[in-house]
């Protein structure tokens, strides 16, 4: 079946810094992948659509130069939280397809902390 | 725009017993998908069932199955035969058929508990 690796599983790191996630298809071509936030015991939010060689599509209210996504080949999407705080703590999951009418499948999420 | 109403948060089987999750939707679309995800304590998605809207049958997968009401704009869960490892969120959710980013609209989620 499609897999989807989301990396890294947990990071905690201080305030202010930046922080990177990968999200990458191991066995099929990603045309698009989303990412979602999803903070404790409530459903999952999207943050923003990206397809591969074009610039990512956001949901009102996020923050693109806060949460920046690059999705530079058919296999890896990456999410940078810059000048993280304590208030982007949160859970981030990243799913992936390669046809549109084709499932969602989600990597494993990551758990933010930021101290 | 589309929204998904799962007005459950909490529910609770005995253990081989069968429980039902509710989940109302509202669009304007008539081809669409609708899902239903398990997420357990790992926080991993898991897809337990798909439903296309053109298709009458509800779909089955072992120990689950759907009521596709599409009139009513139902879409419920059935677990039959619950076990321990049933234990987790489960959120239903909605996509759009085709022409567009095929994003899933999810629904607030209900905890399903077994009780041994």
């Amino acid at each position: 079946g499609a897999v989807v690796s989301q990396h890294p599983s947990w990071v905690i790191c201080k305030s202010g810094t930046s922080v990177k996630i990968e999200c990458r298809s191991l066995d099929f071509q990603a045309t698009t992948m989303f990412w979602y936030r999803q903070f404790p015991k409530q459903s999952l939010m999207l943050m923003a659509t990206s397809n591969e060689g074009s610039k990512a599509t956001y949901e009102q209210g996020v923050e693109k130069d806060k949460f920046l996504i690059n999705h530079a080949s058919l296999t890896l999407s990456t999410l940078t939280v810059t000048s993280a705080h304590p208030e982007d703590s949160s859970f981030y999951i990243c799913s992936a397809r390669d046809r549109v009418n084709q499932p969602q499948h989600f990597g494993d999420g990551t758990r933010l902390s930021i101290l | 725009a589309q929204t998904v109403t799962q007005s459950q948060p909490e529910m609770s089987v005995q253990e081989a017993e069968t429980v039902t999750l509710s989940c109302t939707y509202d669009t304007s679309e008539s081809d669409y998908y609708l899902f239903w995800y398990k997420q357990p304590p790992s926080r991993q998605m898991i897809l337990v069932i798909r439903q296309e809207a053109y298709k009458q049958q509800n779909a089955t997968e072992n120990r689950f199955s759907v009521n596709f009401q599409k009139a009513a704009k139902s879409f419920s869960l059935k677990i039959s035969d619950s076990q321990l490892g049933d234990a987790a969120m489960y959120f239903c959710a909605y996509r759009d058929y085709g022409g567009s980013q095929g994003n899933l609209i999810f629904g607030k989620g209900t905890k399903l508990s077994v009780k041994p």
